[in-house]
């Protein structure tokens, strides 16, 4: 059972173009979770997300920054006209369907944006 | 006030030392804890569930005071690949996890 998959790893973007981050969760899981790591800080929650839903997206800013999971495919956390405060650590997670007993959350290897 | 709260250290302490770590969280209602461990440049990993009873993995003990709404973490025995930052998650009613922003622990040799 393949963990929570991110690609890139690494991603380079010049100031104006637009990143896309792939998270493909793991097997049986429903929701994803997007957070974003700034050098020397803690995890902030940018959105939660289930299958073709956006369950909460308060942490996500307001404008350039979007995200989906849909039907197929892997979810995926967009970054229009990335500026140098965009380069972080985005990390997604995976859990399984809440009604279930299991609630962990299980970490992908996150994808380092960089910013020139 | 934060969702999640956790004093950032660092905690500096020998090889064979016991070391605790608390966290304290604001919402009366949060349904279930974790504590994770991030290595530096690296995702977070999780360590072990808390439960209301209070657990024990190997060398390391959690505890959850609902009451006082804080939750603990034992470390004892340290070794030097226990350093780490040590991460306090809590989940809310709305499936939303919260979390802390870490307590950075170094094991000196």
């Amino acid at each position: 059972n393949a963990g929570v998959m991110q690609n890139p790893r690494h991603l380079v973007r010049r100031r104006g173009q637009e990143a896309r981050l792939r998270c493909s969760p793991m097997k049986g899981h429903s929701h994803v979770y997007w957070y974003r790591q700034l050098p020397e800080e803690g995890l902030k929650f940018m959105v939660y997300l289930q299958k073709e839903n956006i369950i909460d997206e308060s942490g996500m800013p307001k404008e350039r920054f979007s995200a989906e999971f849909p039907k197929e495919g892997p979810s995926i956390l967009r970054i229009q006209q990335v500026v140098r405060g965009d380069s972080a650590a985005y990390f997604c997670a995976s859990s399984v369907d809440r009604h279930q007993n299991s609630d962990t959350q299980y970490f992908g290897p996150g994808t380092r944006l960089t910013v020139l | 006030r934060k969702e999640v709260e956790q004093d950032p250290g660092p905690f500096n302490v020998p090889e064979g030392a016991t070391v605790a770590f608390n966290c304290t969280y604001s919402n009366s209602a949060s349904q279930s804890f974790f504590w994770y461990r991030q290595d530096c440049r690296k995702e977070p990993k999780l360590l072990m569930s808390v439960y209301s009873s209070g657990n024990e993995d190997g060398r390391f003990t959690a505890q959850l005071n609902r009451a006082s709404q804080y939750i603990s973490l034992l470390i004892r025995d340290s070794k030097l690949s226990d350093s780490a930052t040590y991460l306090c998650v809590v989940l809310n009613t709305g499936n939303q996890f919260y979390f802390g922003t870490g307590t950075s622990l170094t094991v000196i040799p």
